[in-house]
This record gives structure tokens, sequence and C-alpha cells, in this order.
């Protein structure tokens, strides 16, 4: 089956990076996902990375994905007070008639960043 | 550009009544997805809707029904409401030509809560 298994808890102080691990079950997907959720709030797209890519890197966040071993990390230089929040490692799910996919998320990683 | 909104943004049942929630997909989106967030967990994928019909469904029970309107907005509806539904419903759409990034936004979701 389908499952996506991310460590619960990560805290770090202000300034240092953050790596958010995440492990997942199909080998046939295609596009993984980072979103990140703030208290009360929906999901925010973070960024994406495409299966046949090793990395991708959009300013302060850089997406790595080993995927012989279904391993995909988020790392976030610099971190401030302000990326204080859940993080969502989400896969998309096998595509049925040729409608789009559903997201698999995993439980959420909630970040501290201590001042 | 309008992202993606939803109504209402909290709402109180009791046990056996019955709960509509709306969605408005981001401007020139066409896919609406429904997902269902307990306290504590992932986003869980309640159903899919592309050109006025549900094209995918997750692992929810009849009560769970839906229904998308010509301008692409759409609605969620559960019935007979257990207090096990109380939840943040998140809608996400998406635009189907891009169907191989399936990149999904987020509304700010509606808490539901059932006493």
């Amino acid at each position: 089956g389908e499952d996506v298994e991310q460590s619960l808890f990560l805290s770090v102080r202000e300034g240092d990076s953050s790596v958010i691990n995440c492990t997942y079950t199909d080998s046939s997907s295609t596009y993984l996902y980072w979103y990140k959720q703030e208290p009360g709030a929906g999901l925010q797209l973070l960024t994406y990375i495409f299966s046949n890519m090793d990395m991708k890197q959009d300013q302060r966040l850089t997406v790595l994905l080993n995927k012989k071993d279904k391993h995909l990390s988020l790392r976030i230089a610099d971190t401030q007070t302000g990326d204080s929040a859940i993080y969502f490692c989400a896969e998309r799910a096998r595509n049925y008639g040729g409608s789009q996919g559903n997201l698999i998320f995993g439980k959420g990683t909630k970040l501290s960043v201590k001042p | 550009d309008a992202g993606v909104t939803q109504s209402p943004t909290h709402l109180i049942k009791t046990r056996g009544q019955q709960v509509t929630l709306r969605c408005s997909p981001k401007s020139g989106h066409d896919t609406v997805s429904w997902y269902q967030q307990a306290l504590g967990q992932g986003p869980q994928f309640i159903f899919q809707y592309y050109e006025e019909e549900e094209r995918q469904r997750g692992n929810f029970p009849d009560r769970f029904s839906g229904h998308q309107f010509p301008n692409y907005s759409s609605e969620l509806n559960v019935n007979a409401l257990l207090l096990g539904d109380s939840a943040l419903y998140l809608c996400a759409s998406s635009l189907a030509v891009n169907r191989d990034t399936d990149t999904q936004y987020f509304g700010p979701g509606t808490r539901l809560t059932v006493l």
C-alpha cells in the first residue's frame, strides 16, 4: 500500500539549518511535495520535485530525493522563528483513468525554532 | 488573483445533523479535491471533482457526498454526523491540464466540531 512516514518533531536554533526527512512507499510516484501548515491555517505549497531529479533548490529551501531508498528531505537554511510550523511531505497516488492522483500525506513534522 | 476560498471558517453541529461546506477554487482552476484533517494527523483524501463529476474517492463512507457546479465551485455534504467527523476540512484546487504536476493549492479550511 501507499504510506508516507515522517518524524513528528524537530527543534533547532534560529540561524541553524533544519532538515526534515520523509520516506514514501510508492516507487511509481512521479511527484513529491512539501507543504507548510501554520497554526489554525490551511496548507501552503512550499515546493515539489519530479522523481527524475535528485535535488531542487529554491532560495532557502533544498529538496533532496533518493529514489532508490524512497527518501525525501527538506533542508531549510538559516532557519527563522517564522519557519516554526508543521511540515508535510506528500506523494501523489497513482492516476485513475487519466484523472489526477490524490495526494497522500505524512503525519507532519512539527518544527520549533528557538531564538 | 484569488486563491482558494472556503466557507464557513468554523462550524459547530450536533450528532446526527447534516452539514454543507463550500469551496471556490483558485481562479482558472477546474478540479477540486476535498481532504479531512483530524487533529494531529495529515490530511486524508475524501474525493475529487472534475467536470461536475466525482472522479476519485478515498476510503470514506457514503455519508460523505459532494457536488461541483458549472463555475467549478464545490460543496462537501456530510450526513448523520458522528463525533469522529470533527476535523479540519480542506479544499484543494488544481488544473486538469497540469495533470502531470498535479500542483494542488489549498484553502484555509473549515473547522467542523461535532458535539
